[in-house]
């Protein structure tokens, strides 16, 4: 599977939109990009996946650059229960093998009043 | 649905004790994953079901720790004897292969392992 890197942290201001990166630059044609976060002390919560084209649900947009080696996850309207660690994951679509859902160590967001 | 509930939400014990995690997957779902998380390795799969049948637990750390999965559910992690290492917060995950043949993994609010 394609690794992924992401800022360690970022800070936001509480309203203001909050745009996470993430680099995938050896994502192959099949694999999806996913986006988790995980608010401190419970489980990782999905928020969004997308193969080539930009996505939006109720959560938060996702961005996909033409050539799909770079996302930007966009929370339009931070709050401060959003503060998180915001985890960016490529994985094979409908395919569930062994290791291949990986949690990098994410990007720890901070919206702040 | 209730989502995916794990018990107990904490457990305390003392080294050498066994120690039993509870999981109920969301109803429907057919895979079902057990993860641990602790500040040094971060969250790691340990292993998966696929219609309660193990697929893979090659991150299963060592014999101490043994899943079993008796019906779509209800699951069961089991360290024997837990050391204080075990220490960790433990998630229970489900998801289904979806319309588009992609999954969503949904978690449970985790068990905190303390090992003493």
């Amino acid at each position: 599977d394609a690794k992924t890197t992401q800022p360690t942290s970022m800070d936001c201001a509480e309203g203001r939109a909050a745009n996470l990166p993430c680099n995938h630059s050896t994502i192959s044609g099949n694999e999806y990009v996913y986006w988790y976060r995980q608010i401190h002390s419970q489980g990782p919560q999905y928020i969004i996946h997308g193969l080539k084209n930009n996505e939006t649900n109720e959560m938060a947009s996702l961005i996909i650059t033409e050539d799909r080696k770079s996302s930007t996850l966009i929370l339009p309207h931070a709050t401060l229960r959003d503060t998180a660690v915001y985890y960016c994951i490529v994985r094979v679509a409908g395919v569930i093998v062994g290791q291949n859902f990986v949690f990098g160590p994410g990007t720890r967001l901070s919206v702040l009043p | 649905d209730a989502g995916v509930i794990q018990s107990p939400r904490h457990e305390v014990t003392e080294m050498g004790q066994e120690v039993t995690l509870r999981c109920k997957p969301i109803s429907g779902h057919d895979y079902l994953f057990w993860y641990r998380q602790t500040m040094m390795r971060g969250l790691e799969l340990l292993i998966y079901f696929n219609n309660n049948v193990p697929i893979d637990d090659s991150g299963m750390p060592e014999d101490r720790f043994s899943a079993k999965m008796p019906n779509a559910s209800f699951s069961t992690l089991k360290i024997q004897p837990s050391e204080p290492r075990d220490s960790a917060v433990y998630f229970c995950a489900s998801s289904q292969y979806g319309l588009a043949g992609v999954d969503t993994q949904y978690f449970g609010p985790g068990t905190r392992l303390t090992v003493l």
